[in-house]
């Protein structure tokens, strides 16, 4: 059954500083794979998916992960954190059947 | 917004009654999930639908029911409330399986006395 596990349940960073969120899968299937925020109060918003067109995927609000086959990751990005990225970030997978499976969590902290 | 609606926002209930949520979509899209919210474990798949009366089991519907008898409504149903149900529990939409993203309505937080 397909799966995935986020490394870290909170993360803190300094405001410029690189943000790493971290993302392994588990399928028995080549995967579609996805990220996605979610601010307090709020539904979750698709930050970016990948679909196997590239490894190298970039999404919304200057956020990019790669996708390692290898390493079964998929890793998520920003070069320089700004005080509006603080949110808790989901990793999810969806093989060939109908649903989606989600990670705990991320909740990323942004220190001034 | 994706044209989803979750009602009630808010509900209080006590152990033991029957509770139903409702989803509305004005997308038009085949597949609708209903997942919860809980700390430590994100998201979790309650039940989901993909297509009018057809239904499946998430991996965590025990104690849950649910009903599509039209495209855009989908229901929730707690047969008889438990306080472990008390969560925030999130409707979701999709165009089609695979490499299609999910679409959140804004969530119901659902209190169990």
């Amino acid at each position: 059954a397909q799966s995935v596990t986020q490394l870290g349940s909170h993360v803190s960073v300094s405001e410029g500083a690189l943000v790493l969120l971290r993302c392994n899968y588990s399928s028995s299937v080549p995967p579609y794979l996805f990220w996605y925020v979610q601010y307090p109060n709020q539904g979750l918003q698709l930050l970016l998916k990948y679909t196997s067109a590239a490894t190298l995927v970039k999404g919304i609000n200057g956020f990019e992960a790669e996708f390692k086959k290898s390493e079964t990751s998929f890793h998520l990005t920003k070069p320089s954190a700004h005080m509006s990225d603080a949110a808790e970030y989901f990793c999810a997978v969806s093989d060939q059947a109908n649903d989606m499976r989600f990670g705990a969590g991320t909740r990323l902290t942004v220190k001034p | 917004d994706a044209g989803i609606t979750q009602s009630p926002r808010h509900k209080v209930t006590e152990t033991g009654t029957p509770v139903t949520l409702r989803c509305h979509q004005t997308e038009n899209h085949r597949y609708m999930y209903w997942y919860r919210q809980d700390p430590g474990h994100g998201l979790r798949l309650i039940h989901y639908s993909y297509g009018v009366k057809d239904t499946d089991k998430g991996e965590v519907s025990d104690g849950y029911s649910v009903s599509r008898s039209k495209t855009e409504d989908f229901l929730l149903t707690l047969e008889s409330a438990t306080s472990s149900q008390t969560s925030v529990y999130f409707c979701a939409i999709r165009r089609d399986a695979n490499n299609s993203p999910l679409h959140f309505g804004n969530g119901t937080r659902l209190t169990v006395t």
